[in-house]
């Protein structure tokens, strides 16, 4: 059966520390590896990972991918009230088929 | 904004009845998603759709159905309500049916079963 496992479930900090979110995954027929960002609707994309040891950054964001070791990790820098939110992370099975896992949710407090 | 448009917004209705959720794909996507997001469940995929054809089936219940149209709208019917139904219905779209492509979220229609 197909699982996909992010740590910690919830996690609260203070403004500018900077956070490291991990998602674990077994999937079949894995293909590659999105982060979201969900707020108070909908999910909001970050990254698409596909090969192993890339780092893909954006502004204080980056997200690394293992394919060895099956894990992800989302790592937000000098932390700030607006990232809070619930990160979730997405293997993609063929024709793009999401397995989402529960989700972190992250309170960044002033 | 992601492009992706959902309507209605809300939705309340009462158990037993059938509700239509619809999508409109960003401009230029031909694949679009559903979603189901319950508090118990998390995120869970439904069904996907490419250029009018069923590609993908996810843990889709009998009593819902969905389809694409010519103009790459989609609709996802739900029919004989249960309160367990109640949940939040995303819609994602993307250029390609495959897994090279990111999906973008529209809003999002809350249905509330009562």
């Amino acid at each position: 059966e197909d699982k996909v496992v992010q740590s910690p479930l919830s996690l609260v900090v203070h403004e500018g520390d900077t956070v490291t979110l991990n998602c674990s995954y077994e999937v079949t027929n894995f293909r590659s590896l999105l982060w979201y960002k969900q707020e108070k609707k909908a999910p909001t994309f970050l990254f698409m990972l596909t090969s192993s040891g890339i780092e893909k950054k954006s502004g204080r964001l980056s997200s690394i991918l293992d394919k060895k070791e099956l894990f992800s990790i989302l790592n937000i820098t000098a932390t700030q009230t607006g990232d809070s939110a619930v990160y979730l992370c997405a293997p993609v099975q063929p024709l793009g088929k999401l397995i989402f896992g529960q989700g972190t949710t992250l309170q960044v407090k002033p | 904004d992601s492009g992706v448009t959902q309507t209605p917004k809300h939705l309340i209705t009462a158990t037993g009845q059938r509700v239509t959720l619809r999508c409109s794909p960003r401009s230029g996507d031909l694949s679009v998603y559903w979603y189901q997001q319950s508090l118990d469940q998390g995120l869970q995929f439904l069904i996907q759709y490419y250029n009018g054809e069923e590609r993908a089936k996810g843990n889709i219940l009998e009593r819902f159905s969905a389809q694409q149209f010519p103009d790459l709208h989609s609709e996802l019917n739900l029919s004989s309500l249960e309160l367990g139904d109640s949940a939040l219905y995303f819609c994602a779209s993307s250029v390609s049916p495959d897994s090279t492509y990111e999906q973008y979220f529209g809003p999002g229609t809350r249905l509330t079963v009562t």
